[in-house]
C-alpha cells in the first residue's frame, strides 16, 4: 500500500518570503509519480507540480519547486515569494501502478500567508 | 482552457433521500475518477473508470452508492439512500490515461450536506 505523510498541520509565512511544505512517502513500486495540489476554501483541487520517480532533476513550475530526495523518500514543496493568494490547504499525493494509478493523498498542510 | 465540469456545486438533502452528481471530464480523457473528501482530510477514491469500464470500485459502498459512465464520456454518481455520514465534498477528476505521469485534473466539486 502507498502512504503519504504530511507532518505540518499548519504553517505561517510572511508575504514575499519562501516556505517549505514537507512530504514523505512510502511505496514498494519502483515507478511512481508525486503530485502537489492546492485547495483554496472554495474546495477545488488545483494541480501545482509533478515529479516522476525517475526524474533526475527537481521539478519547477513558476514559483513552485519540488525538493525531491529519493533516498529519503521525501518530496517537499517550496513556494518562493509567497503571496496572499497562496493561503490554502496543500496536499501531497502519490500515484503508482500498484494502486491502479489512483491518487493517495496526505492529510494536507494549511498555509497562511501574513501581510 | 479545458476543464472538468461538475454539477451541482452544492446539494442539501435529508437522510434517506436519493442524490445524484454529474461529471463531464476534459475532452479526450479516458480515465475518470470520483473521490470523496471528508472535512479535514485528503480525498479518497470511490470509483475509477477507464473509458466505460470500472477499474477500481473497492472503496465504493455498493449497498447505497452507484456510479456509471455509459458512453465513456460523462459520469453520474448516485447515493440512495443518503446517510448523515455521507456529508462531504465529492470531487471528480480526469486524466489522459493510466500512467504515473498522467496528471489528474479536478472539477470544482459538489459539496453535499445531509440533514
Amino acid at each position: 500500500a502507498q502512504k503519504i505523510t504530511q507532518t505540518q498541520p499548519g504553517m505561517f509565512v510572511q508575504e514575499k518570503e519562501a516556505v517549505t511544505l514537507d512530504c514523505t512517502y512510502d511505496t514498494s513500486d519502483q515507478s511512481y509519480g508525486l503530485f502537489w495540489y492546492k485547495q483554496p476554501s472554495s474546495g477545488e483541487m488545483i494541480f501545482l507540480i509533478y515529479q516522476g520517480s525517475y526524474d533526475e532533476q527537481n521539478a519547477t513550475e513558476g514559483r513552485y519547486s519540488l525538493n525531491f530526495q529519493k533516498a529519503r523518500k521525501s518530496a517537499n514543496l517550496v513556494i518562493s515569494a509567497s503571496q496572499l493568494g497562496d493561503s490554502a490547504m496543500y496536499f501531497c499525493a502519490i500515484v503508482c501502478r500498484g494502486s491502479n494509478y489512483k491518487l493517495t493523498f496526505g492529510k494536507g498542510t494549511l498555509l497562511t500567508v501574513n501581510p | 482552457e479545458a476543464e472538468v465540469a461538475q454539477s451541482p456545486r452544492y446539494k442539501i438533502t435529508e437522510k434517506s433521500q436519493a442524490v445524484a452528481f454529474w461529471c463531464d471530464p476534459i475532452s479526450g480523457h479516458a480515465t475518470l475518477y470520483w473521490y470523496r473528501q471528508i472535512l479535514g482530510q485528503g480525498p479518497e477514491l470511490l470509483v475509477q473508470f477507464q473509458d466505460e469500464s470500472v477499474v477500481d470500485d473497492s472503496q465504493l459502498p455498493k449497498d447505497r452508492f452507484s456510479a456509471e459512465r455509459l458512453k465513456g464520456v460523462d459520469s453520474t454518481l448516485k447515493i440512495q439512500p443518503a446517510e448523515l455520514g455521507d456529508s462531504a465534498m465529492y470531487l471528480c477528476a480526469s486524466s489522459a490515461g493510466l500512467r504515473e505521469t498522467d496528471t489528474q485534473y479536478f472539477g470544482p466539486g459538489t459539496r453535499l450536506t445531509v440533514l
